[in-house]
């Protein structure tokens, strides 16, 4: 049973397109999170959630909107997609707030074109 | 990440040590990570040490943590192909779990 999973693995998408990433975990963990990881293989923190609570937005553009339906549950749409949004996206777990031993998940990979 | 570097690439021979240098900036840093990424999957945790901590030991991993020059290093004994990766150095400087991560370290293993 995978931990933490997220779908879609690829995207492809156009310009200006909508799209959203979804991601669930089975561990039983409080918090979750959102990484963007470049192509330099840069990782940043995007988003925390808390029990369905916000806890960390970093500057992200507005056009990502994450939400978390329940504590299993952390989903990402992008609006208005730009070619800078080309990155691999990773959820991620913790058991806990203020822990970094984060569980991540495989990552979903978003090609702008 | 700006706060956190690494060297970019090492190359080590099968059965070698391999070395992995960070240095962070962040004094208050209270946890250090290191993870590891292998080809097309996420990052998994392979140890952590506390900041008052100066060495860490789990089987072929040894972690040094310097705080004055706020320098960290994961060393790898006996170093296997399965230990081709990249591995990432990571601080926690606040109670929110928000971890600072290094670019990465490119670890290939040669036979």
């Amino acid at each position: 049973d995978t931990a933490v999973s997220q779908t879609p693995k690829y995207l492809v998408t156009q310009m200006g397109n909508d799209k959203s990433i979804k991601c669930e975990q089975n561990l039983g963990h409080d918090t979750m999170y959102w990484y963007k990881q470049d192509s330099k293989k840069f990782l940043k923190i995007m988003f925390s959630y808390n029990n369905k609570e916000l806890i960390i937005n970093e500057t992200v553009p507005n056009r990502f909107s994450p939400k978390s339906p329940d504590k299993a549950h952390l989903n990402l749409h992008i609006n208005s997609l730009e070619l800078g949004d080309s990155a691999v996206y990773f959820c991620a777990s913790s058991q806990s707030l203020g822990t970094g031993e984060l569980f991540f998940g495989e990552g979903s990979r978003l090609t702008v074109l | 990440g700006e706060d956190v570097e690494q060297s970019l690439f090492l190359s080590v021979r099968e059965g070698d040590s391999s070395v992995i240098n960070c240095t962070y900036t962040d004094s208050s840093s209270t946890y250090l990570y290191w993870y590891k990424q292998e080809p097309g999957a996420g990052l998994q945790l392979l140890t952590y040490i506390f900041s008052n901590m100066d060495m860490k030991q789990d089987q072929r991993l040894t972690v040094l943590l310097n705080k004055k020059d706020k320098h960290l290093s994961l060393r790898i004994a006996d170093t296997q192909t399965g230990d081709s990766a990249i591995y990432f150095c990571a601080e926690s400087t606040d109670s929110w779990g928000k971890l600072q991560f290094g670019a990465g370290t490119q670890v290939v293993v040669t036979p």
